[in-house]
């Protein structure tokens, strides 16, 4: 069974710019969550999306916005992107809401 | 403010050595996930623990969840050079929340 994919591996980008990034889950997961991981706050918990439906939202601005299509398929929106903005994006698919999570191998993004 | 706080935060140990990483928090979780994670990958999942007391083994690695379900800790026997990664520890609060890790050396 294929993993999780994300597109692109790497980015970089400048100050005020957007971004969207994707995210393919394992084949019969439907739920897909975010995560940023950087040196000095680790991983943290963006959001979750379950049937197409935000199910659950971590501590993180308004302009980190996602999306989920029938097919399971997520992206994630960065708007008006700020240096602190760099950083390794994951996603991670699991078969129930906010269950085991399988990683891809990320996004880096650069924000220069 | 890390709900789920690791340590030791960084681990430097000779091939053959044995080690222990905790994961500890104030909260009770219903399941715990360890996972590992190298450069310039995703974490891999290592094993879910979720019944107070339950331990578990994965070759040289024993998981241990503690009775109240509020810890973890995660044991490698005669580490290799091998085991070399971010080990973290992540759980259902509500959201998804992850230790801030124990980056594991392990020289030959």
């Amino acid at each position: 069974k294929a993993g999780v994919t994300q597109t692109p591996r790497y980015l970089i980008k400048t100050r005020g710019q957007q971004v969207t990034l994707s995210c393919s889950p394992i084949s019969g997961h439907r739920s897909v969550s975010w995560y940023q991981q950087t040196p000095g706050q680790g991983l943290q918990f963006l959001f979750e999306y379950f049937s197409e439906t935000q199910r659950n939202k971590g501590n993180f601005p308004g302009r980190f916005s996602g999306r989920q299509f029938s097919n399971s398929r997520s992206e994630m929106n960065v708007s008006t992107l700020e240096l602190g903005d760099s950083a390794l994006y994951l996603c991670a698919s699991s078969l129930v809401s906010l269950g085991e999570q399988y990683f891809g191998p990320g996004t880096r993004l650069t924000v220069t | 403010t890390q709900l789920l706080e690791q340590s030791p935060q960084f681990l430097s140990i000779q091939e053959g050595e044995n080690l222990t990483v905790y994961c500890n928090s104030s909260s009770v979780f219903s399941s715990l996930q360890w996972y590992r994670q190298e450069p310039g990958e995703g974490p891999v999942l290592l094993v879910t623990v979720v019944t107070g007391g339950e331990v578990k083994k994965l070759k040289r690695l024993t998981f241990q969840f503690g009775d109240a379900r509020k810890d973890s800790s995660l044991h490698i026997t005669a580490a290799q050079p091998g085991d070399t990664g971010l080990y973290l520890c992540g759980g259902n609060n509500n959201d998804m929340r992850f230790g801030a890790g124990t980056r594991l050396t392990v020289k030959p």
